[in-house]
């Protein structure tokens, strides 16, 4: 399984754009990007997930680097409800449905 | 409201007192696993199924059992649990097990084994 890289923590200001890197040097053609996070004391949340475009939903934006090595999550005003750790996920279509889960980005908001 | 139930939220039992956990989903999903969240670790799969009848280990299921006999629960069963089993369990559930498709997690059991 191909492996993603993520700073431990970020801090954002409420109401500003944040945005949350991820580099995977070693994804492969058929690996989508994912991105789930997980608030204090719940189950892990799905933000949203693309294969090569960059992608939008209500919660956040995705784009993917050309290459395909990297991605940035954006969230375009953070609240406070936004504080939670975020994690970015490579798999691969039609394998077990496993979620891979790294240590993921701890992402703080000041009001 | 589409979501996934899980039953306890908190369990504090005994070395080899076997317990259930349930899971409960209402989307009409195939596809549903069993994660454990520990500090350090992340979290891991236990075991997961791709529709009725249909179950196959994931990373860590060694003292786990699963069962899946209607599409929407899957529970999750501790024969003989031991105190390295105290751990944060999370069921999840999708349309199908392509990860093209969104994953919905349940809420969590807090599982403590003295």
């Amino acid at each position: 399984d191909a492996k993603t890289t993520q700073p431990n923590s970020m801090e954002s200001n409420e109401e500003e754009p944040v945005h949350l890197p991820c580099n995977h040097s070693t994804i492969s053609g058929t690996d989508y990007i994912h991105w789930y996070r997980q608030l204090p004391s719940q189950g892990p949340e799905y933000v949203i997930h693309g294969l090569t475009s960059n992608v939008n939903n209500r919660m956040a934006s995705l784009a993917i680097a050309e290459d395909r090595k990297s991605s940035t999550l954006i969230l375009h005003r953070a609240t406070l409800r936004d504080a939670a750790v975020y994690y970015c996920i490579l798999s691969d279509v039609g394998n077990t449905g496993k979620l891979i889960f790294g240590q993921g980005t701890t992402l703080q908001v000041k009001p | 409201e589409a979501q996934v139930t899980q039953n306890p939220r908190y369990l504090i039992t005994v070395t080899g007192k076997k317990l259930t956990v349930t899971c409960s989903q209402n989307m009409n999903h195939e596809y549903m696993s069993w994660y454990r969240q520990d500090p350090g670790l992340g979290l891991r799969q236990i075991y997961y199924s791709m529709n009725v009848e249909v179950t196959d280990k994931g990373d860590v299921p060694e003292g786990y059992k699963v069962s899946r006999k209607e599409k929407r629960n899957f529970p999750l069963i501790l024969e003989s649990p031991s105190p390295n089993q105290t751990s944060l369990y999370f069921c999840a559930s999708s349309f199908r097990p392509n990860l093209a498709y969104e994953q919905y997690f349940g809420p969590g059991t807090r599982l403590t084994v003295t």
